[in-house]
């Protein structure tokens, strides 16, 4: 059974920085993209990040370019987005998800989501 | 980037009746690999979202069959023959034959 499990979302003040995790489990990590895909309160999802198989190739939204990195650890089956110059607008449940292919094709399969509010 | 847009935006139905969400992209969403990246997505309430059709038709592995999705080019629809309680919720189609990826703004299901 595929397994993703976000962590790393607390409260933090604007222009803070702060690392979201998510442990993958119970498919073979390093064949396939991840993304991270976020929800505002109340709102719709919007799609952040992605990156390639193998950490070579990665996209970003517009809203998050120039201060998300996207990485990821496949000895560790593992993703990660490091998010910097936070703003109120980044205030979301942001979701881990597979890719379907080793590029994207999509997304197939979605974590729980971690908490990220940026309040002062 | 690719705008998708979702139509209508809630729709209630009947239990038992069929249900019909319809989304369009600003541009053709056929990949140079000739595969049409367009996907179908559930989110219940309290829940994250599930993977219902990709490829345009293709059912995920546990999906009902009465979800069904066609289209091609820039128009899409999905289709629900038979709506059940447990159809409660928000879809979303997604493309992803372009960076960056887009959703439709979701499409609130609920029972008359």
């Amino acid at each position: 059974e595929v397994q993703l499990v976000e962590s790393g979302g607390v409260v933090i003040q604007p222009g803070g920085s702060l690392r979201l995790s998510c442990a993958a489990s119970g498919f073979t990590f390093d064949d396939y993209a991840m993304h991270w895909v976020r929800q505002a309160p109340g709102k719709g999802l919007e799609w952040v990040s992605l990156i390639s198989w193998d950490g070579g190739s990665t996209y970003y939204a517009v809203s998050v370019q120039g201060r998300f990195t996207i990485s990821r650890d496949n000895n560790r089956n593992s993703l990660f987005l490091q998010m910097y110059s936070l703003r109120a607008e980044d205030t979301a449940l942001y979701y881990c998800a597979s890719g379907v292919s080793r590029w994207s094709g999509g997304i197939d399969h979605w974590g729980q989501g971690t908490l990220v509010t940026v309040s002062s | 980037d690719i705008v998708m847009t979702q139509t209508p935006l809630s729709s209630p139905v009947t239990l038992g009746q069929p249900a019909s969400i319809s989304c369009r992209s600003s541009r053709s969403l056929v990949h140079s690999d000739g595969n049409t990246y367009l996907s179908w997505l559930q989110q219940r309430p309290g829940q994250p979202p599930r993977l219902l059709i990709y490829k345009i038709s293709n059912r995920f592995s546990g999906v009902p069959d009465r979800f069904s999705g066609s289209g091609a080019g820039t128009d899409f629809t999905l289709k629900i023959s038979r709506v059940e309680a447990e159809d409660v919720g928000v879809y979303y189609c997604m493309q992803a034959t372009q960076f960056p990826h887009t959703f439709g703004q979701g499409t609130k299901l609920e029972i008359k």
